[in-house]
């Protein structure tokens, strides 16, 4: 596609559900990344992939949280038993390699609601 | 402790002048600077990116400074316009992580 493309928009769910959040990057970049923006603050990183691999897990908050790339194309991120502070948007971003420090392509985000 | 300072204020200036937008880091060597622009719903577009051996960076009406040993970038939009208003992020690019850092932005607002 044109760009980077996050689905759904909007999330809402009850605590303790499990949600799964999905990326498709641009077509042929190798990289993509996932952040998380809470309301009214920065991006903070969650994880990376170059490929199908993801060297640096070292932002997923903890155990509940889990990524992975298929075809070194769509990314899926999964949210267990989900509680009211995972609540935020969650940013998907591509670029054409990590190695150096290319621009990233962000898309619009998924708005994750945990009531 | 590592930390990237944007100012938490927003940056309130009227329409034809200059706004100067600052970021400021500790505790990191970056390889890279970005700089973002984001509208409220939308994720982050890329503005510019300097790198440590650069001292300036223009394009258009914006330009970018990078100081390494002050460990500031200054972020500059000439004869700004209400169409400038939005958030803007500063990122580092730490090649030794292969990860892009972002500062909390600065939301700009600029009154006809």
């Amino acid at each position: 596609g044109a760009g980077v493309s996050q689905s759904p928009s909007n999330k809402v769910t009850e605590k303790g559900k499990d949600v799964e959040l999905r990326c498709d990057p641009i077509s042929g970049h190798t990289a993509l990344y996932w952040y998380r923006q809470r309301l009214g603050q920065g991006l903070e990183f969650l994880i990376y992939f170059q490929g199908n691999s993801a060297p640096d897990k070292s932002g997923l908050p903890s155990d509940r949280f889990s990524a992975e790339r298929t075809g070194e194309s769509v990314s899926t991120l999964t949210i267990q038993r989900t509680q009211q502070e995972d609540s935020a948007v969650y940013l998907c971003a591509s670029s054409s390699n990590t190695i150096s420090g290319e621009k990233l392509f962000f898309g619009s985000g998924t708005q994750l609601s945990v009531l | 402790s590592q930390k990237i300072e944007q100012n938490s204020e927003a940056l309130n200036i009227q329409e034809g002048k200059t706004a100067t937008l600052t970021c400021n880091y500790t505790n990191y060597s970056p390889a890279y600077l970005q700089w973002y622009r984001q509208d409220p719903g939308r994720g982050p577009v890329f503005l510019l990116l300097i790198r440590e051996n650069e001292k300036e960076k223009r394009k258009e009406r914006l330009k970018v400074t990078f100081d390494t040993t002050l460990k500031q970038s200054l972020f500059h939009i000439t004869a700004s316009q209400p169409a400038d208003s939005a958030t803007y992020l500063c990122a580092l690019w730490m090649d030794s992580s292969y990860k892009l850092i972002f500062g909390s932005g600065t939301r700009l607002l600029v009154r006809p």
